[in-house]
């Protein structure tokens, strides 16, 4: 079954220190997500991005955030300097259509900002 | 601002009896309603989903009722199995653009053997 691979799996930096997150979306799929899930809180909706540029964000994608499909297959999150409160899971999600149910997540990486 | 609310966060069933989770929302534009089920290292996996226009879908053992009045809905898994333990997630939208997922903080549900 197709599957959404995120890279690395736990990521540690130190405050202000830029990272980059790098998912490989699903091959046909035209939608992507980032996610992040601070420890015991919701999954939060972070942005999303089709036909290579973002069609939607949320207060969380400030100017510290920045996403990118620089080849065709890999989509990257990056956070210029993190800050503590970065520290979560951050999940890639990617969709065929616009209909939901084809949300395919990965894995995940959680990041720990030190 | 919680659109969407699961109250319980966690919940302990006996294994072969009937799981409830429970979901409530506050946006009345959202027509499109999902289940997630987590693991633990993994990410979130879609599960059954409704749409506005019905109040239930039922796959195998998986049930989603919707009660649009309430802006409630539920996911009752019946009979429940060990490998059902996991994080449930409750998610919305509206349907009609690429609109997000608005997803709830998710019921630890414990089937014990």
């Amino acid at each position: 079954e197709p599957e959404v691979t995120q890279t690395p799996s736990h990521q540690v930096t130190q405050m202000g220190q830029e990272v980059i997150l790098r998912c490989v979306p699903i091959s046909n799929h035209l939608y992507f997500y980032w996610y992040r899930q601070i420890l015991g809180q919701k999954v939060e909706f972070l942005v999303s991005f089709y036909n290579n540029e973002i069609s939607e964000k949320s207060e969380i994608f400030d100017d510290q955030f920045s996403v990118e499909r620089p080849d065709g297959s890999n989509f990257t999150l990056k956070i210029r300097s993190t800050k503590l409160e970065d520290s979560a899971m951050y999940f890639c999600a990617s969709s065929e259509a616009l209909r939901l149910a084809g949300y395919t997540f990965g894995s995940g990486t959680r990041l720990t900002v030190v | 601002d919680q659109q969407v609310k699961q109250n319980s966060p966690s919940l302990s069933v006996q294994e072969g009896r009937i799981s409830i989770l429970n979901c409530d929302y506050t946006n009345s534009m959202f027509d499109y309603f999902l289940w997630y089920k987590k693991y633990p290292a993994e990410g979130p996996t879609f599960l059954i989903s409704i749409s506005s226009i019905k109040d239930k879908n039922e796959d195998g053992r998986f049930t989603v009722f919707l009660n649009k009045s309430a802006k409630h809905l539920s996911l009752h898994i019946v009979p429940s199995q060990p490998g059902d333990s996991a994080v449930y997630f409750c998610a919305a939208n509206v349907n009609s653009g690429n609109t997000p997922l608005v997803f709830g903080k998710g019921t630890r549900l414990s089937v014990i053997a």
